[in-house]
């Protein structure tokens, strides 16, 4: 059973703090992973991709990915009351069918 | 360029009734799918399609149908709705390895 996991929060940060959000993966054969921010009641918006070890930086927005860990996260700088959100993880399998597993979601909120 | 589209918004079904939710991207993407979103669970896989004529079954396929209509078009049917099938649907469509949401469908079965 391949499994994504993220703790569910929520994580409370101040603004302009970092906000470090994390997700562990069980299938070691993964390759690609992704981020999405999702606001409430609204459907799922890619912010990251990442597909090779190390850290991918955009913006206020930094992936981070560790395979031999199995691990990837998400840094937030300079947080903001927008930034208020479920993150949500997801790791691609399954080849030439692309299919994601999603991990349940953290949610982010940002104090002013 | 409207992206992922879907429709209705929202629905309200009795138990047994049917329905049909569409899909449609204007990307020229060959890969589409299907999401239902409850809480706690996280976004579960219904059904995808790898481009135009082919469909197969993801994670959670019970209750449901689907139709590649053309490669624009994926269609989800419901054909006898269930009060365990009132959740969020969303679709989406793939990218080389992106896959990129539509605005979801909020079902409820009574």
């Amino acid at each position: 059973q391949k499994e994504v996991e993220q703790n569910s929060g929520p994580l409370s940060v101040p603004e302009g703090a970092i906000a470090s959000l994390n997700c562990t993966y069980s299938d070691r054969g993964s390759q690609s992973f992704f981020w999405y921010r999702q606001y409430s009641g609204k459907s799922p918006e890619l912010i990251m991709s990442i597909y090779s070890n190390g850290d991918k930086e955009d913006g206020r927005f930094t992936a981070q990915l560790n395979k031999a860990s199995q691990y990837v996260s998400l840094l937030i700088r300079d947080s903001q009351p927008s930034d208020s959100a479920t993150y949500l993880c997801a790791v691609r399998y399954g080849g030439a069918t692309n299919k994601l597993i999603f991990g349940t979601g953290t949610l982010l909120a940002v104090q002013p | 360029n409207a992206g992922v589209t879907q429709t209705p918004k929202f629905q309200v079904l009795k138990t047994g009734q049917s329905m049909t939710l569409q899909c449609a991207q204007d990307m020229n993407h060959n890969s589409m799918y299907w999401y239902r979103q409850d809480p706690g669970m996280g976004l579960r896989l219904i059904y995808y399609s790898a481009s135009e004529g082919t469909t197969d079954k993801g994670e959670v396929p019970n209750g449901y149908n689907v139709s590649r209509l053309n490669k624009r078009e994926f269609s989800l049917r419901l054909e006898s709705a269930a009060p365990s099938q009132t959740s969020v649907y969303f679709c989406a469509s793939r990218d080389h390895y992106e896959q990129y949401f539509g605005p979801g469908t909020r079902l409820t079965v009574t």
